[in-house]
């Protein structure tokens, strides 16, 4: 069965560096997502992303977060400047269309020193 | 911000015991779902609502879009060891796009 793929798994940076996470959504999902989960937490929406642009976006999705799609597979988030709060697993999601439900990838955990 | 309370927040069963949970919220969701989540995971889709009143199964597991839109239930019937696991339910907000709510999670632990 088709499954979004994150990479990677565990990423451990200093604080201050700029991280980026990848994902690959199921290969003809039209709707993105990134979600994050503090750990013993539960999962917060972050942003969404449809026809190449941002849908909507939480308030922890501030200046210092943007998303990219850059080719026809991938689904980049970046944290520009991480801070010590940034410690949390990541997770991308995508849909099919409207009426389908989010399938999730197995996260990426972020770890900031 | 909108917010899903889950209940029980954690429950000890015997296997072959049936299971019961739910999210109440107050505001309406127009999407219900509920996913498991093992250790070092992603939520794993169980069911989805689209529905008010809507009930649906998916083998030994059943779940209700309730017919106010501000609640929903999941059961599992006669429980096995890999049912162990963190359930969450989701609610979405509006169709095409929508972010979804999730509830804080209710942890199912099977006491041999």
């Amino acid at each position: 069965e088709p499954e979004v793929t994150q990479t990677p798994s565990h990423q451990v940076t200093q604080m201050g560096q700029e991280v980026i996470l990848r994902c690959v959504p199921i290969s003809n999902h039209l709707y993105f997502y990134w979600y994050r989960q503090i750990l013993g937490q539960k999962v917060e929406f972050l942003v969404s992303f449809y026809n190449n642009e941002i849908s909507e976006k939480s308030e922890i999705f501030d200046d210092q977060f943007s998303v990219e799609r850059p080719d026809g597979s991938n689904f980049t988030l970046k944290i520009r400047s991480t801070k010590l709060e940034d410690s949390a697993m990541y997770f991308c999601a995508s849909k099919q269309a409207s009426y389908q439900p989010q399938h999730f990838g197995d996260g990426t955990r972020l770890s900031i020193l | 911000g909108q917010q899903l309370n889950q209940s029980p927040q954690s429950m000890f069963i015997q296997e072959g015991e049936d299971v019961s949970m739910n999210c109440t919220s107050s505001s309406i969701f127009n999407t219900w779902l509920w996913y498991k989540q093992d250790p070092g995971e992603g939520p794993v889709l169980l069911i989805a609502l689209y529905k008010a009143g809507e009930l649906t199964s998916n083998g030994r597991l059943t779940a209700q879009f309730g017919i106010t839109r501000k609640d929903s239930f999941l059961n599992i019937s006669a429980s096995i060891p890999s049912d162990v696991g963190i359930y969450f339910c989701a609610g979405g907000s509006n169709f095409g796009n929508e972010k979804l709510t999730f509830g804080t999670g209710t942890r199912l632990t099977i006491i041999p």
